[in-house]
């Protein structure tokens, strides 16, 4: 079974503060993924990687960035953390392939910012 | 071009109805076309999958239907359980790029 895991479920944080977001994956996946979901607007890709030290960006990378200094870890940063930030952080990952494939999606980490 | 549109919002069905989730797209490079199950304070997880080689796929009570030429894909819950209430996304993606493309999502609630 693909197992990605996320730091927190739950995080609570003040506006400035810098916030790390940690995702771990055991299947040796190439490509991990940082979306936001929130209600109404669905899953919004922030950020991507498709190999260590190698990243993408997504629909809305601002106020956001990343790391992959090794392949089964993948970390968001918000560098100084605002309000509009409070959202559900969902990491996945994913096989190398020709065609689509699965993405495999972490329980998520729910972050507040007050 | 690159939107998937999902339909409806929200659902409510009575316990052994057949819930039915449409999703539309227009960007015909799109091959891969998965259907993510989420419940409340989890991740999503997939549930079926099709590519566009075939028009129908089914898992136990799960069907997608694929219609290439209208550019639609649907997903069918036979004999719906209240087990089945959680928000269900559809999603896109062409080869040769890692992009999901995902739906707005639809809220499924199952009757007793």
């Amino acid at each position: 079974d693909v197992k990605v895991t996320q730091s927190s479920r739950y995080l609570v944080k003040r506006t400035g503060e810098k916030v790390f977001l940690e995702c771990v994956q055991d299947m040796d996946h190439e490509n991990m993924f940082w979306y936001r979901q929130d209600p109404g607007l669905g899953l919004r890709l922030i950020y991507f990687s498709y190999d260590v030290k190698m990243k993408e960006k997504g629909d809305i990378p601002e106020g956001y960035s990343v790391s992959r200094e090794k392949k089964e870890r993948f970390s968001l940063i918000l560098e100084s953390a605002s309000t509009n930030q409070t959202s559900m952080y969902l990491c996945a990952s994913s096989r190398l392939a020709e065609q689509g494939e699965t993405q495999y999606f972490g329980p998520g980490t729910r972050l507040l910012v007050l | 071009q690159q939107q998937v549109k999902q339909s409806p919002q929200s659902l409510i069905v009575q316990k052994g109805g057949i819930s039915i989730i449409n999703c539309a797209y227009e960007n015909t490079a799109f091959d891969y076309f998965p259907w993510y199950q989420q419940f409340p304070g989890k991740g999503p997880a997939l549930l079926i999958a099709i590519r566009p080689d075939v028009s129908e796929k089914k898992e136990g009570r799960f069907t997608i239907s694929f219609n290439k030429s209208a550019k639609q894909f649907s997903l069918h819950i036979m004999d719906s359980q209240p087990g089945d209430s959680a928000t269900y996304f559809c999603a896109a993606v062409s080869s040769g790029t890692y992009k999901y493309i995902f739906g707005t999502g639809t809220r499924l609630k199952v009757l007793a």
